[in-house]
């Protein structure tokens, strides 16, 4: 069975940091895996997603993933923070097998002036 | 192009009573997957329809279940109500392939509150 984990629940980092999200995966096939963001109020939208290709995937606003087997995770980054980026962030993956896509439980992302 | 949208935006319901929730996915989607948020679990996977057809289903019990129409529009319906049940119940839709491969473009929700 697929599942992920988020490391920690809550990460804060002052304007113009590097953003450092973690998450580690379980799959027992390659996986797709994905980071959504979730504004106040909203529901999620697609930051990025790794589907086999390049293992260092580009999104949106800035954002950027890597893929490490290895490692078995996918981290995000985010060379320089702005205040706008303060939401919650949810890695998520599925497999070429299942119709369904697994979240994690979230980190809460705090900008600091 | 319009997004997925979900009515309704906000719901007050008491105990026992049951609740229908409606999404309306993005033209050209034919797959809907609805998820339930809480603070406390998370996002939990409910269903996913695809061509009015239940593809895939999460561990909930029986009280919740979901339809979808022949223009892929989907509702889901909670009976018999309990306090747990109060959540962010959200809608997604995406291309044939569904969650699978694909991006999950997801509506606002549908904030329920059972009292």
């Amino acid at each position: 069975a697929q599942s992920v984990t988020q490391l920690g629940s809550h990460v804060s980092v002052s304007e113009g940091a590097l953003v450092l999200l973690r998450c580690n995966y379980s799959s027992s096939v390659p996986p797709y895996l994905f980071w959504y963001v979730q504004y106040p109020n909203q529901g999620l939208q697609l930051l990025l997603k790794y589907t086999s290709a390049a293992t260092l995937v580009k999104g949106i606003n800035g954002f950027e993933a890597e893929f490490k087997k290895s490692e078995t995770s996918f981290h995000l980054t985010k060379p320089s923070a702005h205040m706008s980026d303060a939401a919650e962030y949810f890695c998520a993956v599925s497999d070429s097998s299942a119709s369904k896509i697994i979240f994690g439980s979230g980190t809460r992302l705090s900008i600091r002036p | 192009k319009a997004g997925v949208t979900q009515t309704p935006r906000y719901l007050i319901k008491t105990r026992g009573q049951q609740v229908t929730l409606s999404c309306s996915p993005i033209s050209g989607h034919r797959s809907v997957s609805w998820y339930q948020q809480t603070p406390g679990q998370g996002l939990q996977f409910l269903f996913e329809y695809f061509s009015e057809t239940q593809r895939n289903k999460g561990n909930f019990p029986g009280r919740f279940s979901g339809r979808q129409f022949s223009n892929s529009r989907s509702e889901m319906n909670v009976s018999t109500l309990e306090l747990g049940d109060s959540a962010l119940y959200l809608c997604a839709s995406s291309h044939e392939g569904g969650a699978r491969t694909g991006e999950l473009f997801f509506g606002e929700g549908s904030r329920l509150t059972v009292l």
